[in-house]
């Protein structure tokens, strides 16, 4: 468990609203991640943070933006939702696992089930 | 880009069999992770492999990572229906373990 939560778990939206989720870490973790699941594409980078107000794109970005102000909050936002947009999102942080110097692990929350109508 | 396949796609076994699911990598691998996810529920870590040749083992789930063949396989030992579920294979493919890319997953069935 990497005290990792992510709200809300369910949200069912219209398509053109704004949509908002949390992803909350209690470990101070410098990295964070945003993913998305979906059937046949696994999962794909969306954005990812490596600190305070630093964050970069990844393979998925487009139509999501990102804010870190704090180290535990990392928010990902749906500027207008549209209906490619329904999957499942996984918030990850990046903590060192126990060997080497450069060895990290990826611990994942529990997800957001995110629906557009 | 990096790209992952992984194989099978799904597995149905009996219960106590031996099973063994493959991850192959487009590109060198600088590390590679493997997490267990249960449907409509978050990925769990289980290992993470680094070195070529290196093995890990997690409970009766044993990793191995052939970085010439740019391959990790997962092996369970006398499966149980507690195994069920999708294996997920992820790749650091920058060598700075900031970025992962996926593969699609291995759904696992175990059945009595």
């Amino acid at each position: 468990d990497a005290g990792i939560t992510q709200s809300p778990r369910h949200k069912v939206t219209e398509t053109g609203t704004p949509v908002t989720l949390r992803c909350h870490q209690t470990e101070n973790h410098r990295y964070m991640y945003w993913y998305r699941q979906d059937p046949g594409h696994g999962l794909r980078l969306i954005h990812y943070s490596y600190g305070v107000k630093d964050t970069d794109k990844g393979e998925v970005s487009d139509g999501y933006s990102v804010s870190r102000s704090k180290t535990e909050d990392f928010l990902l936002t749906l500027e207008s939702a549209t209906s490619s947009q329904t999957s499942v999102y996984f918030c990850a942080i990046s903590r060192p696992g126990g060997k080497g110097r450069d060895s990290y692990e990826q611990y994942f929350g529990p997800g957001t089930r995110l629906t557009v109508t | 880009s990096q790209e992952l396949e992984q194989s099978p796609q799904s597995l149905i076994v009996q219960e106590g069999k031996n099973l063994t699911i493959n991850c192959t990598s487009s590109k060198t691998l600088y590390g590679l992770y493997w997490y267990k996810q249960k449907y409509g529920e978050g990925l769990i870590f289980l290992m993470m492999l680094q070195k070529g040749g290196e093995e890990k083992s997690h409970e009766k789930i044993t990793a191995k990572l052939d970085e010439k063949k740019q391959q990790s396989s997962l092996h369970i030992t006398a499966s149980q229906p507690s195994h069920a579920g999708i294996y997920l294979c992820g790749a650091d493919g920058t060598g700075t373990a900031s970025k992962l890319t996926f593969g699609t997953g291995t759904r696992l069935q175990v059945t009595l």
